[in-house]
């Protein structure tokens, strides 16, 4: 385990359908970030998992997305009846459980609904 | 809510001369500030970074500085060189948001050769 993974590394789907991403994050780390990052923006936070637990949703963030980390190890991010708009990098994170310190990035998942 | 700004959006600097991005925070108990480097279609990457006990860090040809009171920090990257050229984002957490990492919307820095 060399850092944090994410799969599929792109995903174009048509508008309405669902999609479902993956982050594996680094093996001893207890928390996991999900953003989601537009060309030209900073990664803007959408959630935030201690262990399982979910402890923080944006609230920009649409019911139409969820999130899970069921066993405290991966998590899936969920988009439901996708539009152009989620058109993005989703990008997972993850840190280890001391305080402030550094998140590690996955290569991310770029989506385009088409 | 949290809000990081970050200046300049785009730098363009002569090889050999320094850049300087400064960002400022809103959330108060901010105290930690790390500053990430995005190459074209990589994943960030955290460069330094800077915890509020202290005001200034320095490694090599990059060094950060904080003024808690005003809630300011800065990049500074001196001789600079074409690999720098990159995106660099600020970044603030603090306890009360759960550690979690608000950015800033990014400097494109150009170091032309």
């Amino acid at each position: 385990d060399t850092g944090v993974s994410q799969d599929p590394r792109h995903k174009i789907t048509k508008r309405g359908q669902n999609v479902t991403f993956r982050c594996d994050p680094i093996s001893e780390h207890n928390r996991l970030y999900w953003y989601r990052q537009t060309l030209g923006q900073g990664p803007e936070f959408l959630t935030y998992f201690q262990n399982e637990a979910q402890l923080e949703k944006s609230r920009l963030l649409s019911d139409r997305f969820s999130a899970e980390r069921p066993k405290g190890s991966f998590s899936t991010l969920e988009i439901q009846r996708t539009e152009q708009g989620d058109s993005a990098m989703y990008l997972c994170a993850s840190s280890p459980n001391r305080g402030n310190t550094e998140a590690f990035f996955g290569q991310g998942t770029r989506l385009t609904v088409v | 809510g949290e809000n990081v700004e970050q200046h300049p959006s785009t730098l363009s600097v002569q090889e050999g001369d320094s850049a300087v991005i400064k960002c400022t925070y809103s959330d108060s108990a901010s105290n930690y500030f790390p500053w990430y480097k995005q190459e074209l279609g990589k994943r960030p990457q955290l460069i330094i970074d800077i915890r509020s006990n202290v005001g200034e860090k320095k490694d090599q040809r990059i060094a950060v500085t904080l003024n808690k009171t005003a809630k300011h920090f800065s990049l500074h990257i001196t001789e600079t060189q074409p690999e720098d050229s990159a995106v660099y984002f600020c970044a603030a957490s603090g306890i009360t948001g759960g550690f979690k990492t608000i950015f800033g919307a990014g400097t494109r820095l150009f170091v032309k050769a």
